[in-house]
């Protein structure tokens, strides 16, 4: 099984240009996440949602917005990108939101120039 | 504010034992996880500990105080493979995942 894809695997954006990093599992999860991993710093919760046609927004959300129109799908867009954005993204899924293990995509690497 | 503290590198010796100490402050605890990341990769799932005390998975063990918001991970027989780096993460109250920033587990022959 594929688990979890991330596409794309790595991208360098111009400032001010618009991304859709899409992510995509398999398991018939009901959560997903999105997380962004910096060097020196733990792993950030950006968005996250607990079942198809909810989100919600973690510690970093601000620049990022998300939809969940399925359960297999959960796109995160970057409307206008800045330098600061420059990130290893990580989606996750698991089970069940509260208890479960948290599984992870490959990550896409993004810098913003 | 929420903290989760683990060493930045560690270098230990094939063969050996080695112990990655996490200690964390959270608003609520709902269970600590143990991640492996090996560079350029995804974090996978080492452990889980909701209640205190010794896991044992294999070579790997995780261990538990809550009283004194502190785990450890033990891996015994270190394997050159082993080398990566090491997450900590608590659930907390809203049953989201803090992330400590994670130990760089160097492994020499």
């Amino acid at each position: 099984t594929a688990g979890i894809t991330q596409a794309p695997t790595s991208q360098i954006l111009a400032a001010g240009r618009s991304m859709t990093l899409r992510c995509t599992q398999d398991m018939r999860h009901n959560a997903m996440y999105w997380y962004r991993q910096d060097l020196g710093l733990g792993l950030r919760l950006i968005h996250y949602s607990n079942t198809a046609g909810t989100t919600g927004k973690g510690e970093v959300p601000d620049g990022y917005s998300v939809s969940r129109a399925n359960t297999d799908d959960f796109p995160l867009t970057l409307a206008s990108a800045v330098p600061s954005q420059t990130s290893v993204y990580f989606c996750a899924s698991s089970d069940r939101p509260s208890t479960d293990t948290q599984y992870f995509g490959p990550g896409t690497r993004l810098t913003v120039l | 504010g929420q903290n989760i503290d683990q060493p930045t590198e560690m270098t230990a010796t094939e063969g050996a034992i080695v112990q990655i100490n996490c200690t964390y402050q959270t608003s609520g605890f709902n269970g600590l996880f143990w991640y492996q990341q090996h560079a350029g990769e995804a974090p996978t799932f080492l452990s889980y500990n909701v209640l205190d005390g010794l896991e044992e998975k294999g070579r790997f063990s995780s261990f538990l105080s809550r009283s004194k918001g502190y785990s450890y991970l033990l891996l015994k027989e270190l394997q050159m493979k082993d080398s990566a780096s090491y997450l900590c993460a608590v659930r907390d109250s809203n049953y989201q995942l803090i992330w400590g920033a994670g130990t760089k587990l160097i492994i020499k022959p």
